[in-house]
C-alpha cells in the first residue's frame, strides 16, 4: 500500500515570500500525484496533478509542483504567496493499476500568509 | 466544480444513535468516496462505491456501511454513533480511472454527543 508524508503541519510566511511544501511517497510502482487545498471551511480543491510527462506541472493560482522520481517527492511551490493562499494543503497519491483507484492523503501543511 | 451536494451540512446527535448521511453528484461519475477529516490525520477513506451496488471497505471503515441505490446517491451510514466518529464527512466522487480528479462536496460536520 501507498503512504504519503507531508513535512511540514504549519507554515508561516510574509506575502510575498517564497513557498515550498514538502511531499514524498512512499510506493514501488508508477503512481499518479494530486496536490490539494483546503480554504477555511471549504471543501478539497484541486490545484494540480501529475500522472506521466513533463515533471514540472503547473497548477492553478500560480502554483507548480516538481516531480522527482528518484527521489520519491513532490513539492509544491510558489514564488510568491499571498494571503488569499491561506489554507490547508494535501498532497495525495494513487497506484496506477490499483483497482479502485483509491487516493490516499497526507496529513496535510497548514499554511498562514501574514499580510 | 462537479456537483456534489451533501446532506445534512450539520448534525448533532446522540451517542448510540443510528446516523445516515447522503451524498448526491450530478456527474454521472461512477465510483463515490466517503472520508472523514480529522486533525493531524488529513483525509481517512471509509467506504467507496465503483457503481450501483458495488461498494467495498476503505482504511476506516469500522462501525459504518455505506449503500448505492443509485448512480447518483451514496449514503453513509454510522448504526450506532460513537463519541469517536465525531468528525468532518466529505464526500468525493470521479469517473474512476487512475488519472481522474476526485472532486469533493461541501463536507458535513457530525458531533456525536
Amino acid at each position: 500500500a501507498q503512504s504519503v508524508s507531508q513535512h511540514n503541519h504549519h507554515v508561516i510566511l510574509s506575502e510575498a515570500a517564497s513557498l515550498e511544501l514538502g511531499c514524498n511517497y512512499s510506493y514501488g510502482g508508477t503512481v499518479n500525484l494530486f496536490w490539494y487545498v483546503q480554504y477555511p471551511g471549504q471543501h478539497l480543491q484541486l490545484l494540480l496533478k501529475y500522472f506521466s510527462g513533463d515533471p514540472l506541472v503547473k497548477g492553478i493560482k500560480g502554483f507548480e509542483a516538481e516531480f522527482i522520481k528518484s527521489k520519491f517527492s513532490f513539492n509544491l511551490r510558489k514564488p510568491s504567496v499571498q494571503w488569499s493562499d491561506t489554507a490547508e494543503y494535501f498532497c495525495a497519491v494513487t497506484a496506477s493499476g490499483a483497482g479502485s483507484y483509491q487516493l490516499t492523503f497526507g496529513k496535510g501543511t497548514k499554511l498562514s500568509v501574514i499580510p | 466544480d462537479a456537483g456534489i451536494t451533501q446532506s445534512p451540512r450539520h448534525k448533532v446527535t446522540e451517542t448510540g444513535t443510528p446516523v445516515t448521511l447522503r451524498c448526491h453528484q450530478t456527474e454521472n461519475h461512477r465510483y463515490m468516496y466517503w472520508y472523514r477529516q480529522d486533525p493531524g490525520h488529513g483525509l481517512r477513506l471509509i467506504h467507496y462505491s465503483y457503481g450501483v451496488k458495488d461498494t467495498d471497505k476503505g482504511e476506516v471503515s469500522d462501525g459504518y456501511s455505506v449503500s448505492r441505490s443509485k448512480t447518483e446517491d451514496f449514503l453513509l451510514t454510522l448504526e450506532s454513533a460513537t463519541s469517536s466518529q465525531t468528525s468532518v464527512y466529505f464526500c468525493a466522487s470521479n469517473g474512476g480511472h487512475h488519472t481522474d480528479t476526485q472532486y469533493f462536496g461541501p463536507g458535513t460536520r457530525l458531533t456525536v454527543l
